[in-house]
């Protein structure tokens, strides 16, 4: 299957700082890639799709303005979650999809904000 | 009302059984389909996608789509520990075929 990277796997930041995630397809182009995140023992929750080349289109309830998604280039999204609090650890996920509408995952990053 | 349904489990089955898992879906005009496997901190993996009624079978895993029910399954054949995990269905929309809509996962255990 296709081959999806996500950097960092780990971050532990302060209150207030901001981190910058990113999400790269390796063996294949990927106009639409998405974002999920995910809490212990629940399901994934789709936070936004990105579009290289346009806008991010948020899910209800996601604030743009906290979770900045750019999609640079047809292998690179980037997720910043801006200025993160406590609330906002989580395991943050990327996906990238083929011509097949086939969404592969990248490994994830956990994220905790002290 | 969900669009993606799933049995959540736990479903517990000795090893070298057949796990069948079994997922509905409410959007008749979705065209793909999906199953993924998560294990415990980590990220879903792709094993099996299928896009036209009937079986597709990889190895010890057998999809099975019947569109007119909105009813898609996974059989697990020769269950082994290391296929404890969560399953994952997945569906695309008639709005939009890139995103997915995921069932809320199906908890596999396989008793050695």
């Amino acid at each position: 299957g296709a081959v999806v990277s996500q950097h960092p796997s780990r971050v532990i930041c302060k209150s207030g700082t901001s981190v910058k995630i990113e999400c790269r397809s390796l063996d294949f182009q990927a106009t639409t890639m998405f974002w999920y995140r995910q809490f212990p023992k629940k399901s994934l929750m789709l936070m936004a799709t990105s579009n290289e080349g346009s806008k991010a289109t948020y899910e209800q309830g996601v604030e743009k303005d906290k979770f900045l998604i750019n999609h640079a280039s047809l292998t690179l999204s980037t997720l910043t979650v801006t200025s993160a609090h406590p609330e906002d650890s989580s395991f943050y996920i990327c996906s990238a999809t083929t011509n097949y509408n086939e969404q592969f995952f990248g490994p994830g990053t956990r994220l905790t904000v002290l | 009302q969900k669009e993606v349904e799933q049995n959540s489990g736990p479903l517990s089955v000795p090893e070298g059984a057949i796990a069948s898992l079994n997922c509905t879906y409410s959007d008749r005009g979705s065209q793909s389909f999906f199953w993924y496997r998560q294990y415990s901190g980590k990220s879903p993996e792709l094993i099996m996608s299928i896009y036209s009624n009937g079986d597709k079978e990889d190895g010890r895993f057998t999809a099975q789509l019947n569109k007119a029910s909105q009813y898609v399954s996974l059989l697990i054949r020769d269950s082994q520990p290391s296929d404890s995990a969560t399953y994952l269905c997945a569906v695309s929309g008639t709005s939009s075929a890139r995103q997915l809509t995921f069932g809320s996962g199906t908890q596999l255990t396989v008793l050695p």
